[in-house]
């Protein structure tokens, strides 16, 4: 089936600093990725849609450019955030849909990103 | 734009009891329904899912669904649960058009005790 790896599972870094999150879709292409932020006993909510070789469409409110989405290939896409603060602690998690054939999204594990 | 009802927040529940979590979607001409469960610190899983054809939908676990159009529902059924079904479920939708995103409910904890 199909699987999207998503890499690190968890970080930690310091205020300030930039984190990339990668996540790859290992089976299959993907035309179409997005990217969720979950607080604690909260759901997930958007927060853009990366389409490989162009530009992210991010939701109202996400700040572009703290938050730099890359889908350099039909296969990865990157979520870098910038400056990173306390209150970006979240957890991350992508999902992407394939190229052709089938209908479905797939989830990766999440990242748990800890800003200190 | 699609959004989803989840009508609990929790859920209690014992064990081997039936369950029912409810969702509500917002009407449109196609929708696309999901329900996933995310278990502490980790991912999502796929339940199972509603695309088109018959409108009970059976999916892992022992859960089902049912798609009901007139009430614009999607609940989420188990006739006997387990401790181990203690988690979150989301409820999910996609008006199907290529490159939308799923859209999730607020979620519903459920807890089952002994």
């Amino acid at each position: 089936g199909a699987v999207v790896s998503q890499h690190p599972s968890r970080v930690i870094c310091k205020s300030g600093t930039s984190v990339k999150i990668e996540c790859r879709s290992l089976d299959f292409q993907a035309t179409t990725m997005f990217w969720y932020r979950q607080f604690p006993k909260q759901s997930l909510m958007l927060m853009a849609t990366s389409n490989e070789g162009s530009k992210a469409t991010y939701e109202q409110g996400v700040e572009k450019d703290k938050f730099l989405i890359n889908h350099a290939s039909l296969t990865l896409s990157t979520l870098t955030v910038t400056s990173a603060h306390p209150e970006d602690s979240s957890f991350y998690i992508c999902s992407a849909s394939p190229v052709q054939g089938g209908y479905g999204y797939t989830f990766g594990s999440g990242t748990r990103l800890t800003v200190v | 734009a699609q959004s989803v009802t989840q009508l609990d927040s929790q859920v209690p529940v014992f064990e081997e009891a039936p369950v029912e979590l409810r969702c509500n979607y917002s009407s449109s001409v196609s929708v696309y329904l999901f329900w996933y469960v995310q278990y502490p610190n980790q991912g999502l899983q796929l339940l199972l899912k509603y695309l088109s054809g018959s409108t009970l939908v059976k999916g892992i676990n022992g859960f089902e669904a049912e798609f009901n159009k007139s009430q614009t529902s999607f609940h989420l059924r188990k006739p006997s649960v387990h401790i181990s079904d203690t988690a979150e479920y989301y409820c999910a939708v996609s008006d199907g058009q290529a490159g939308t995103a799923l859209i999730f409910g607020k979620g519903t904890t459920l807890s089952v005790s002994s």
